[in-house]
């Protein structure tokens, strides 16, 4: 599969907490992007990290790549019951694919 | 700026009924995409232009399928005759480049083929 696999499929957390997310690829990559998908909602653009990166950061998001393994992991600090969501990575093959995606479930 | 505009954004319609589907993309983008998402499939891509021209119709599930994307700024998607299957939520995205860049969601059009 070219697609991004994340793992896990779902993760639940109390507010306050870190959550950490992971997707895996196959096959060299120019960028690797992270996309959130609120319920009943269009995909949102998070971050992007190209491959010669190895870590970025926006706000209380934090995105690590590692191409050696072919993984990249999101992490969101501080999580917050509005950060209840489908994480998604998603990897350029001259078009984007997408995995199928991580459940965050924050609790207040 | 307003976004990825898509209408409408619920249809309801009876199996065999032709379905149309309105995408506005965001000015100066030149590549449009249109997604399905269902719960067994998750996000699948049909098509996507860039500049107007059509890319990659592979997603595209069957001749029962067309997109057009008549200017830079107007797209459709249309399905006749639409099937049950064909239920789930489509988007349309827009981006600045071809696939290598972040893309811009629509809100997406929910369809229910009964």
């Amino acid at each position: 599969s070219q697609q991004g696999e994340e793992d896990p499929q779902a993760l639940s957390i109390q507010e306050g907490e870190n959550a950490t997310m992971n997707c895996s690829y196959k096959t060299s990559i120019n960028n690797l992007q992270w996309y959130r998908q609120n319920s009943g909602r269009g995909l949102v653009h998070l971050i992007l990290i190209r491959s010669n990166e190895r870590e970025k950061h926006s706000g209380r998001l934090r995105v690590t790549l590692d191409t050696s393994k072919k993984s990249s992991s999101l992490l969101i600090t501080a999580s917050r019951a509005a950060d209840t969501a489908s994480y998604f990575c998603a990897i350029p093959r001259g078009k984007l694919i997408f995995g199928q995606g991580t459940e965050l479930s924050v609790k207040p | 700026d307003a976004g990825v505009i898509q209408s409408p954004r619920h249809e309801v319609t009876e199996m065999g009924q032709e379905v149309t589907l309105r995408c506005k993309p965001i000015s100066g983008h030149n590549s449009l995409f249109w997604y399905r998402q269902t719960m067994m499939r998750g996000l699948e891509l049909l098509i996507y232009f860039n500049n107007n021209v059509p890319i990659d119709d592979s997603g595209m599930p069957e001749d029962r399928f067309s997109a057009k994307m008549p200017n830079a700024s107007f797209s459709t998607l249309k399905i006749q005759p639409s099937e049950p299957r064909d239920s789930a939520v489509y988007f349309c995205a827009s981006s600045s480049d071809s696939g290598y860049y972040e893309q811009y969601f629509g809100p997406g059009t929910r369809l229910t083929v009964t």
